[in-house]
């Protein structure tokens, strides 16, 4: 039951654009992203609560479509401090209250 | 703004031995949880707990214990550490249920069982 992401691993040059998917075969009440760099504590970056909610946080946005259980990270024109791992945390509708999280995606932006 | 501290930060024990780590929160929260992360798996949930004194277990939570006894405190305890437990710990916090509330999390306690 844990949300499943793609791709496990991304490396981009600087400037670059990048997708972060993660996805459910669960209904889903509400979506988290976070980011973690090495050897730190995992970094809230934005929340999607159902309702095909896209949010906004910097050059980093996501979209969350509930039709589909699915939820997209976006981070554009990247910088070298996006480097880090990132993680979806996924609340299933009708249970209970905390999150369950995927394996993470491991993002390297280059020079 | 201390937010949510973890001690210790490493530890390394001996199969069998016992200890406890401990979370503290200055933030008013009141959902707190311990998480274990292990390479390529991401964040697995222990025990968590939604108010000073309740506690409720999740999706790991065998060979652990926990206690909320004050609001702002959360322990785990490893009552007979095995190997198996060799991970990353982090105790996280929010102000409500997960479905509107990002999560805090602490520094993490890496731990080592010999």
């Amino acid at each position: 039951q844990q949300p499943v992401q793609s791709p496990q691993a991304v490396i981009l040059r600087e400037g670059e654009d990048a997708v972060i998917n993660c996805s459910s075969s669960k209904a889903l009440y509400s979506v988290h992203w976070y980011r973690q760099k090495h050897g730190e504590a995992p970094v809230f970056l934005m929340i999607l609560l159902k309702g095909g909610e896209q949010k906004g946080h910097e050059k980093i946005s996501a979209s969350f479509n509930e039709k589909k259980q699915q939820s997209s990270l976006y981070l554009t024109a990247s910088q070298l401090s996006y480097s880090g791992t990132y993680f979806c945390g996924t609340r299933f509708s009708g249970s209970a209250r905390q999150l369950t999280f995927g394996s993470g995606t491991q993002l390297t932006v280059l020079p | 703004n201390a937010g949510v501290t973890q001690t210790p930060k490493f530890r390394v024990l001996k199969t069998g031995q016992s200890m406890t780590l401990l979370c503290a929160q200055d933030m008013n929260h009141e959902y707190m949880y311990w998480y274990r992360q292990d390479p390529g798996m991401g964040l697995r949930l222990i025990h968590y707990s939604v108010g000073e004194g309740t506690t409720a277990k999740g999706e790991v939570p065998d060979g652990y214990n926990v206690s909320r006894l004050k609001k702002q405190n959360f322990l785990l305890g490893l009552e007979s550490a095995a190997p198996s437990q060799t991970s990353v710990y982090f105790c996280a916090s929010s102000d409500g249920t997960a479905g509107s509330y990002g999560y805090t999390f602490g520094s993490g306690t890496r731990l080592t069982v010999v």
